[in-house]
């Protein structure tokens, strides 16, 4: 399983950006980032993914480095309810995404 | 709301049991996963299916089975539980398989052994 490395922990003010990094220096050629999103006791929550170009949505826009082996999710205007644990993952054969500790960001208002 | 449902919400049962628990795709979708999150081992990846046939598998158990039904909805079948096996289930479903799909992850099942 390809291996990720992001921080235990960020924090934010209100309204700022954030950029959460990941490393993920051993993701096969073909395989997409993931970065997934959880508040305690529920699902997973889709964020965004891409593969090599930079990609915006509503929710965030991440940035993946011309090597591809690192990647970092913007959230443009940071919220109290963006406050959650955020997931970095590449979907691996068959869509396999590989958890690892994630990163817990913590927004202060 | 994701669109994907599993039920029950929650389960409490005793060593030695069987459970299964169930998962409905969002309409459209013809991949399921099966991912189980405990405090220990953090969210792992169990299987997937595609259109009714099994695409991967990962670290579950042989106690363990899973199933995709023709009308698309799986479920996960838990026998000779151990207290271990306590966990969230989660399932998730995505439209098509390969990692260019993003996966819509259920509220999950809280299986309680005891």
């Amino acid at each position: 399983d390809a291996k990720t490395t992001q921080p235990n922990s960020m924090e934010s003010n209100e309204e700022e950006p954030v950029h959460l990094p990941c490393n993920h220096s051993t993701i096969s050629g073909t395989d997409y980032i993931h970065w997934y999103r959880q508040l305690p006791s529920q699902g997973p929550e889709y964020v965004i993914h891409g593969l090599t170009s930079n990609v915006n949505n509503r929710m965030a826009s991440l940035a993946i480095a011309e090597d591809r082996k690192s990647s970092t999710l913007i959230l443009h205007r940071a919220t109290l309810r963006d406050a959650a644990v955020y997931y970095c993952t590449p979907g691996e054969y068959g869509n396999k995404l590989v958890f690892g500790a994630g990163t817990i960001l913590r927004v202060k208002s | 709301d994701s669109g994907v449902t599993q039920t029950p919400k929650h389960l409490i049962t005793a060593t030695g049991q069987r459970v299964t628990l169930r998962c409905s795709p969002r309409s459209g979708d013809l991949s399921v996963y099966w991912y189980q999150q405990s405090l220990d081992q953090g969210l792992q990846f169990l299987i997937q299916y595609y259109n009714g046939e099994e695409r991967a598998k990962g670290n579950i158990l042989e106690r363990f089975s899973a199933q995709q039904f023709p009308d698309l909805h799986s479920e996960l079948n838990l026998s000779s539980l151990e207290l271990g096996d306590s966990a969230l289930y989660f399932c998730a479903s995505s439209l098509g398989t390969g990692s260019s799909y993003e996966q819509y992850f259920g509220p999950g099942t809280r299986l309680t052994v005891t």
